[in-house]
């Protein structure tokens, strides 16, 4: 069975500095990554995505994501949070074969302006 | 484009009442659709998966007798909760397959209810 490892529960940043959060995984098989960003009274979007090829991936709003298969991780980066950044975010994972979306159990992000 | 809706976006029953939720697929016809629960500060737990003209299946533990769906159209599944207790309460998001496109999902806005 696949399953989601956020180890970040709480972020707390200051406006301008970096950011990674950490997601891993457990499937041995190929994955299909997502970031999801829930914003304060809004529904889920999607941040990025990986299903083949670069496994550094851009999505939007500034951020990426770096899929590294040996470490089973797919971590989000910015290099620079802004305010409006604030939110809840979500790595999800779908094995192939597997129609159903697996998520983490979320990452509360708070910048301090 | 992409654009999932459910309505209503809240939603205050009494005890032993039933909810009815909708989800709708604006743009585009999603032959699956899923509906997950999340509590406070918690991740999205997929409750169901329902596919048109067929029965959904649900995940272990989530009680098809209470939690029922309906895909009755490519752009329309409703959940409805039936005989519904505090207990119940909770954000209830669904989100949509497009026809063809196998790992993508849109999420719809989600729908708060408050069982009193």
């Amino acid at each position: 069975a696949q399953s989601v490892s956020q180890h970040n529960h709480h972020v707390i940043l200051s406006e301008a500095a970096s950011l990674e959060l950490g997601c891993n995984y457990s499937y041995g098989g190929t994955v299909n990554l997502f970031w999801y960003v829930q914003y304060p009274g809004q529904h889920l979007q999607l941040l990025l995505k990986y299903f083949s090829g670069d496994p550094l991936v851009k999505g939007i709003k500034g951020f990426e994501a770096e899929f590294i298969k040996s470490k089973f991780s797919f971590n989000l980066r910015k290099p620079s949070v802004q305010w409006s950044d604030t939110a809840e975010y979500f790595c999800a994972v779908i094995s192939f074969g597997n129609e159903k979306l697996t998520f983490g159990t979320g990452t509360r992000l708070t910048i301090i302006p | 484009g992409a654009v999932v809706s459910q309505h209503p976006s809240r939603v205050i029953c009494k005890s032993g009442t039933s909810v009815k939720i909708e989800c709708r697929s604006l743009d585009f016809q999603a032959t699956t659709m899923f509906w997950y629960r999340q509590f406070p500060k918690q991740s999205l737990m997929l409750m169901a998966t329902s596919n048109e003209g067929s029965k959904a299946t649900y995940e272990q533990g989530v009680e098809k007798d209470k939690f029922l769906i309906n895909h009755a159209s490519l752009t329309l599944s409703t959940l409805t909760v039936t005989s519904a207790h505090p207990e119940d309460s909770s954000f209830y998001i669904c989100s949509a397959r497009a026809s063809g496109r196998t790992y993508e999902q849109y999420f719809g806005p989600g729908t708060r209810l408050t069982v009193t």
